[in-house]
């Protein structure tokens, strides 16, 4: 089944405590995005990754990594995660950075930072 | 200014009803139109491109008006299950090759 994957769901962490949240496609995409969702903000774009090696900033940045080593894994990395960073993440791929076609959404990652 | 902007609702509608939403955008280099819905809590889901002559799906119309930038969707006959929030996207036609979310929004369609 083609798919986006994340892990974990769900996550409750302390301030400044390193975490990792994993993303992985099956579908051979180039272009891959993290994406944060906060109410009345919609989704805003943290970071992007037209192929492998090739990463670039999105709208919010701040506070976030992200690599991109295997062209199906796009990990996001908080290295200090503080309370602003508690949010809705989604991670998103579709087939080209050219084209506009369907983008295939994980299902979230839902992150509560105290 | 937001890129993308949709009223945010909700909207709450009876079954069987016809609703109608619409989204502004500002950049008028934009080429790429889409519909999404996404269910509460869960991820966004394509629901239809829109394309310049306008398109239909079943009960779904969207349509294109590029002189004054905006885009609507239309819904026919609601279902229950239609309740959701429809976010319409728009490439923007930057070096990111972005898709710009609007923040969506909220049906419910009640019984």
């Amino acid at each position: 089944e083609a798919q986006v994957t994340q892990n974990p769901r769900y996550l409750i962490t302390v301030t400044g405590k390193k975490l990792t949240v994993t993303c992985s496609q099956n579908m051979n995409h180039e272009y891959m995005s993290w994406y944060r969702q906060d109410p009345g903000l919609g989704l805003r774009q943290i970071y992007y990754s037209m192929n492998v090696e090739v990463t670039d900033k999105g709208d919010v940045p701040e506070g976030y990594k992200v690599s991109r080593k295997e062209k199906r894994n796009f990990p996001l990395i908080l290295e200090s995660p503080s309370p602003n960073q508690t949010s809705l993440y989604f991670c998103a791929s579709r087939t080209t950075p050219k084209s506009y076609n369907e983008q295939f959404f994980g299902p979230g990652t839902r992150l509560t930072v105290l | 200014r937001k890129e993308v902007e949709q009223d945010p609702g909700p909207f709450n509608v009876p079954e069987g009803a016809t609703v109608a939403f619409n989204c502004t955008y500002s950049n008028s280099a934009s080429q790429s139109f889409f519909w999404y819905r996404q269910d509460c809590r869960k991820e966004p889901k394509l629901l239809m491109s829109v394309y310049s002559s306008g398109n239909e799906d079943g009960r779904f119309t969207a349509q294109l008006n590029r002189a004054s930038q905006y885009i609507s969707l239309l819904i026919r006959d609601s279902k229950l299950s239609d309740s959701a929030t429809y976010l319409c996207v728009v490439n923007t036609d930057t070096g990111r090759r972005a898709l710009t979310f609007g923040s969506g929004t909220r049906l419910q369609v009640q019984p």
